[in-house]
């Protein structure tokens, strides 16, 4: 079944850890660039980090320096640590797979895992 | 960072209703625009790419259209399982995508 199930979320106090992970299963993990969305309580969707299938890395201005994305393709799995937690990065956690060529489409979204920053 | 602003940011429809949503792009984005249906507690559902292009599974009562700073999604007889909320997103800044704030469609 093509799939990806996030794990790793919880409750943190401000500036705790944390380390999200998620496994794809169904399809060539290693042929898919992925991402990290998330999802504050009550807001939109906001695009966190973005790795391609050799591991370059991107992050939004908001999370730079404190959230890294990597991943592992023998275990067809990205994974996200987040440092420094604040209030602000409080939301449902999405990983998401990039199918285009040029052009980011996100074809395939997990169900999510719920970060809760609160002391 | 390019801005997506969509709206309304909400509307009230009936089953059968023809609905439009439109987003627009603080730049011009060529045709690099994607929606999405998402429903409380699932994952986004990808429903149009490249502004018009229909993704593999959806109804094709779901339609877009539009190029450069200005799209709509038209759903072109609402069911009762469409009721969700509705994301635009640029891709022309790949990997730096940027989301609309949402359109929430609720039933009439």
């Amino acid at each position: 079944q093509v799939q990806l199930v996030e794990s790793g979320g919880g409750l943190v106090t401000p500036g705790g850890s944390l380390r999200l992970s998620c496994a794809a299963s169904g399809f060539t993990f290693s042929d898919y660039y992925m991402s990290w969305i998330r999802q504050a309580p009550g807001k939109g969707l906001e695009w966190v980090s973005y790795i391609t299938s050799d591991s370059t890395v991107y992050y939004a201005d908001s999370v730079k320096g404190r959230f890294t994305i990597s991943r592992d393709n023998t275990r067809s799995s990205v994974y996200l640590q987040m440092n420094s937690l604040r209030a602000d990065d409080m939301a449902v956690y999405y990983c998401a797979r990039d199918s285009a060529v040029a052009g980011a489409r996100f074809d395939l979204w997990g169900q999510g895992t719920l970060v809760t920053v609160s002391s | 960072d390019i801005q997506m602003t969509q709206s309304p940011s909400s509307l009230s429809a009936s089953v059968g209703d023809r609905v439009t949503i439109t987003c627009r792009a603080s730049q011009s984005i060529a045709y690099y625009l994607n929606w999405y249906q998402h429903k409380p507690g699932k994952a986004p559902k990808l429903l149009i790419f490249g502004a018009s292009g229909l993704q593999s599974g959806v109804p094709s009562r779901f339609s877009g259209s539009g190029y450069g700073t200005d799209f709509t999604l038209t759903i072109s007889s609402l069911q009762p399982e469409d009721f969700a909320t509705y994301y635009c997103q640029q891709s022309y800044s790949t990997p730096r995508v940027t989301f609309g704030q949402g359109t929430r469609l609720d039933i009439k």
